[in-house]
């Protein structure tokens, strides 16, 4: 069983299109994050979501916007997408401030 | 604020040869600290952390870390690396300051000679 998947995989789009990436874990975690891994691998973290609470929103642009319709699902809304906005997208789980485990990753590229 | 760095940007070690990756860090307290691994198109992996306790921890794949507060360093250490320890490795800081994310190093990729 896979604890933390994210569907797609790989996304290609054009600009100013929407697109969302889906995140879900099953090990019963109480906060998710999402971090975004630039061209030259930097990770950073975008948000987190503790028991369906916005705690932290890093400067993203608000054309990102997470939902998170339970505990074990947060999903990444991207509206109005730019060049700027490929990357690699991680979603990750904890259970508070313990190990956070990640997902395999969403490939987005913009066109 | 707090940050990581890993100072070497490219590693390269002979197979079965010892291996240590730098990783130092800038927090006022005690950080609770990571080092996660990625192979080539793939998430990260979590090969050991440091809460409290003993310094020196052990982690998955043989490898272990030292957390010297002295130095603010968190290295991590093989004693023999396999062709197959070849990916990015990257250290990362929580600050334990409720769910706040994982700042992360910029990585390490380690290379493999035959």
């Amino acid at each position: 069983d896979t604890a933390v998947s994210q569907t797609p995989k790989y996304l290609v789009t054009q600009m100013g299109n929407d697109k969302s990436i889906k995140c879900e874990q099953n090990l019963g975690h109480d906060t998710m994050y999402w971090y975004k891994q630039d061209s030259k691998k930097f990770l950073k973290i975008m948000f987190s979501y503790n028991n369906k609470e916005l705690i932290i929103n890093e400067t993203v642009p608000n054309r990102f916007s997470p939902k998170s319709p339970d505990k074990a699902h947060l999903n990444l809304h991207i509206n109005s997408l730019e060049l700027g906005d490929s990357a690699v997208y991680f979603c990750a789980s904890s259970h508070r401030l313990d190990t956070q485990y990640f997902g395999p990753g969403t490939r987005l590229t913009v066109l | 604020a707090q940050s990581v760095t890993q100072p070497d940007i490219h590693i390269t070690v002979s197979e079965g040869a010892s291996l240590e990756l730098r990783c130092n860090y800038s927090y006022g307290a005690t950080p609770y600290l990571f080092w996660y691994v990625q192979s080539p198109g793939q998430g990260l992996q979590l090969l050991l952390k440091y809460f409290s306790g003993d310094t020196l921890v052990q982690g998955i794949k043989g490898f272990e870390a030292e957390f010297k507060r002295s130095q603010s360093s968190f290295n991590l250490r093989k004693p023999s690396v396999h062709w197959s320890d070849a990916a990015e490795y990257f250290c990362a800081l929580n600050s334990g300051g409720g769910a706040d994310g994982l700042t992360f190093g910029k990585g390490t990729h380690l290379i493999i000679q035959p």
